[in-house]
C-alpha cells in the first residue's frame, strides 16, 4: 500500500520567506509526527498530532514554526521568515497508535535550503 | 527515555552476518527497544522492536540480554543494500517522539 508521502521533495528559498511543507500520512494512521534532521545529525522531534487531541508542540524551536493537521489526515508544517539555520531535511512519520508498541513509518523527507 | 550507546561505524563483508550492538544500561521495565535504519537520502525505515524476548522478522533478528541492558541487531546475510545508518532507540508509551541518536554507520563491502 501507499506509504507516507511528502511534498515538495526539495525546496530552495530565500532568507525571510515563508515555506509550507506537506505530509500525507498512511491512510488510517491516527498519529503524525514532524522531525528535522540537519546534515549528518540525528532526528530532532518537532511536533506530534494524535487524533483530535491537542498537538504536542514541545519540540518546535521557535514561534516561526507551526503545524496543522486538517481532518485528521494531511498535515502542513509552516516556517515563517526562514533563516539559514532552518536548512535541513524535514521528515514526517505516521503511526497506527498501538499503545506500547507503536511503529512509526517515515516519509522520504523534504530537503529545505535557505539561501 | 533511556539513553543508548552505539559504535559510530562498522564494516561487514557481503553475505556475512552483521551484528550491531547497542547498550542501554538505564532502560526501565516499560521501555521497548526499537531499531530503525536510514539509507542515504531516505527517511528512516523501521526494522524490528522488542521488550525482553528475542524477536525475528523477515529483515533481522533482535537479541536482548536477560538484564535488558544491551541488545544486538543481526542482519543474517548482509547485502550491499544494507549499507545504512542503524539507530537503536528505547522508548516508553509516555513520550511522543523517537529519540534518535547518532547511530552506527554500517558499510557492507563486496
Amino acid at each position: 500500500g501507499a506509504g507516507v508521502s511528502q511534498s515538495p521533495s526539495n525546496k530552495v528559498t530565500e532568507k525571510g520567506k515563508d515555506v509550507e511543507l506537506r505530509c500525507d500520512p498512511i491512510s488510517g494512521h491516527t498519529a503524525l509526527y514532524w522531525y528535522r534532521q540537519s546534515l549528518g545529525q540525528g532526528l530532532e522531534f518537532l511536533i506530534y498530532f494524535q487524533g483530535n487531541s491537542a498537538p504536542d508542540k514541545s519540540g518546535l524551536p521557535s514561534d516561526r514554526f507551526s503545524a496543522e493537521r486538517t481532518g485528521g489526515s494531511v498535515s502542513t508544517l509552516t516556517i515563517q521568515r526562514t533563516q539559514q539555520e532552518d536548512s535541513a531535511v524535514y521528515l514526517c512519520a505516521s503511526s497506527l497508535w498501538q499503545g506500547a508498541q507503536e511503529t512509526q513509518y517515515f516519509g522520504p523527507g523534504t530537503r529545505l535550503l535557505v539561501l | 527515555d533511556a539513553k543508548t550507546t552505539q559504535p559510530p561505524s562498522m564494516d561487514c563483508a557481503e553475505g556475512r552476518a552483521a551484528n550491531l550492538p547497542c547498550n542501554h544500561s538505564t532502560i526501565s521495565g516499560n521501555e521497548y527497544v526499537y531499531w530503525y535504519r536510514q539509507i542515504h537520502s531516505q527517511g528512516p525505515q523501521y526494522i524490528i522492536h522488542g521488550l525482553k524476548n528475542n524477536e525475528t522478522n523477515e529483515m533481522a533478528s533482535l537479541i536482548i540480554t536477560e538484564d535488558r541492558k544491551s541488545s544486538t541487531l543481526i542482519l543474517p546475510h548482509a547485502t550491499l543494500r544494507d549499507t545504512a545508518v542503524y539507530y537503536c532507540i528505547v522508548r516508553t508509551i509516555f513520550n511522543n517522539d523517537m529519540r534518535f541518536g547518532a547511530g552506527t554507520r554500517l558499510t557492507v563491502k563486496p
